[in-house]
């Protein structure tokens, strides 16, 4: 089984400041990592994943995240945030189910708020 | 482009009235996905499909139908069964262990 907790239902920053959105996971294998992003009435866009290899991973618009397997973590950062950052950001684990498929488990999301 | 189509963008329905939404794919992707998004819930998996003629039950499949006679195509229906459908419909498709995702439909009962 595994299980993905998004800590904070939603983030306020102010224009300018560090974005940290945390996510733990548990799974029994070895997981995929991913972070997703969601503005208001669209689909879930990719923002950036971890597979195997380098433990720090960069997306798109700036963001970045890092896996840490001793703390079952891999919390999304960004330097600087911006207003166009604001939107919902999902964490997700997948792992291999057998027969080339995956069991892909959404976190619950964390909404992002941007204060200029 | 390659991408998932959802159709329609925004669907409303009548008590007791089924409706399906469409997706299509044209990524070549095996595996498919209907999820539902209610606010604060997170995405809560529907149904999903890894291969043609074969699907199964995701964890709130009660109320729900699907097909899957092609490839590119995973339609939903909601049926009378479901008392509360009204929310928001995420399709995706996926190859390599990570999901894309159509634009989705919300669904309103009138």
């Amino acid at each position: 089984a595994q299980s993905v907790t998004q800590l904070g239902s939603h983030v306020s920053v102010s224009e300018g400041a560090l974005v940290l959105l945390r996510c733990n996971y548990s799974s029994s294998v070895p997981p995929y990592l991913f972070w997703y992003v969601q503005y208001p009435n669209q689909g879930l866009q990719l923002l950036l994943k971890y597979t195997t290899g380098a433990t720090l991973v960069k997306g798109i618009n700036g963001f970045e995240a890092e896996f840490k397997k001793s703390e079952t973590s891999f919390h999304l950062t960004k330097p600087s945030a911006h207003m166009s950052d604001a939107a919902e950001y999902f964490c997700a684990v997948t792992r291999p189910s057998g027969a080339g498929s995956y069991q892909l488990t959404f976190g619950k999301g964390t909404k992002l708020s941007v204060i200029p | 482009d390659g991408g998932i189509t959802q159709s329609p963008k925004y669907l409303f329905r009548k008590e007791g009235q089924n409706v399906t939404l469409s997706c299509e794919q044209n990524l070549n992707h095996d595996a498919m996905y209907w999820y539902r998004q209610d606010p604060g819930q997170g995405l809560r998996l529907i149904y999903y499909s890894q291969i043609v003629n074969d699907f199964q039950k995701g964890d709130i499949a009660e109320g729900y139908s699907v097909s899957r006679e092609k490839k590119e195509s995973f339609p939903l229906t909601v049926t009378s069964a479901q008392k509360n459908p009204t929310a928001f419909y995420l399709c995706a498709s996926s190859k390599t262990g990570y999901a894309f995702f159509g634009q989705g439909t919300r669904l309103t009962v009138v």
